[in-house]
């Protein structure tokens, strides 16, 4: 069955590091990758967006890689913030599928 | 304003009640979602709207339904309410075609006693 994996331990880091997070999939082919954030109490919010055909997307202080051999994204916040504590969700969506599948999310901290 | 609403935010019920679960949205997306995240679970698909006479079970429909009475207005209703019911529950909307980036609501907390 179709299966995103992100890793369920917190991530913990200090002010000013970069933040690396992972989302490893299985048995599936996605045309599209995207990142969102949820706060908590609240609903998730779309970030970045990587397709299928790219290697690399950048957005600020945003960076996310996409490796279908691997079937991986890396999803890298530099220069972090406390404002950058929040749970990171990755979701796949493949050309012509009716819906999109959500990763259980990492919960990142950063410590000032 | 929000772009997409949900009414209520939090609810209490007990067991065999019948509830329902508002969403608004003002994007102006024909596609509507109603999910339930549980803590570990990820978020999950109940039912989905393609448009106002195109309703789809997702995933996890069993002990729910929906009505979709306009393009800006998408409910989901718990006929008969049961503890594992027990949820946050999101509506999104998204765009079509494309990558169909998700937008949701705020959410609904739904305790069943």
């Amino acid at each position: 069955s179709q299966k995103i994996e992100q890793n369920s331990e917190a991530l913990n880091i200090q002010e000013g590091k970069t933040a690396t997070l992972t989302c490893n999939y299985t048995n599936y082919s996605p045309a599209y990758l995207q990142w969102y954030r949820q706060d908590p109490g609240r609903g998730p919010v779309f970030l970045l967006l990587i397709r299928e055909n790219e290697k690399e997307k950048r957005k600020e202080r945003l960076k996310v890689t996409f490796d279908t051999t691997l079937k991986q994204s890396l999803f890298h916040i530099t220069a972090s913030q406390p404002a950058d504590s929040a749970t990171y969700l990755c979701a796949l969506r493949n050309t012509g599928g009716f819906k999109t599948i959500f990763g259980a999310g990492t919960r990142l901290f950063v410590k000032a | 304003d929000a772009d997409v609403t949900q009414t209520p935010r939090n609810r209490i019920t007990k067991t065999g009640k019948r509830i329902m679960l508002e969403c608004s949205q003002t994007k102006g997306h024909d596609r509507m979602y109603w999910y339930r995240q549980d803590p570990g679970l990820g978020l999950r698909l109940i039912y989905y709207s393609f448009d106002v006479k195109d309703i789809n079970k997702g995933e996890i429909s069993d002990g729910y339904s929906v009505s979709r009475q306009a393009q800006a207005k998408f409910s989901l209703s718990l006929e008969s309410a049961i503890p594992n019911q027990t949820a946050l529950y999101f509506c999104a909307t998204s765009d079509f075609p494309g990558p169909e980036t998700q937008y949701f609501g705020p959410g609904t907390r739904l305790l069943v006693l």
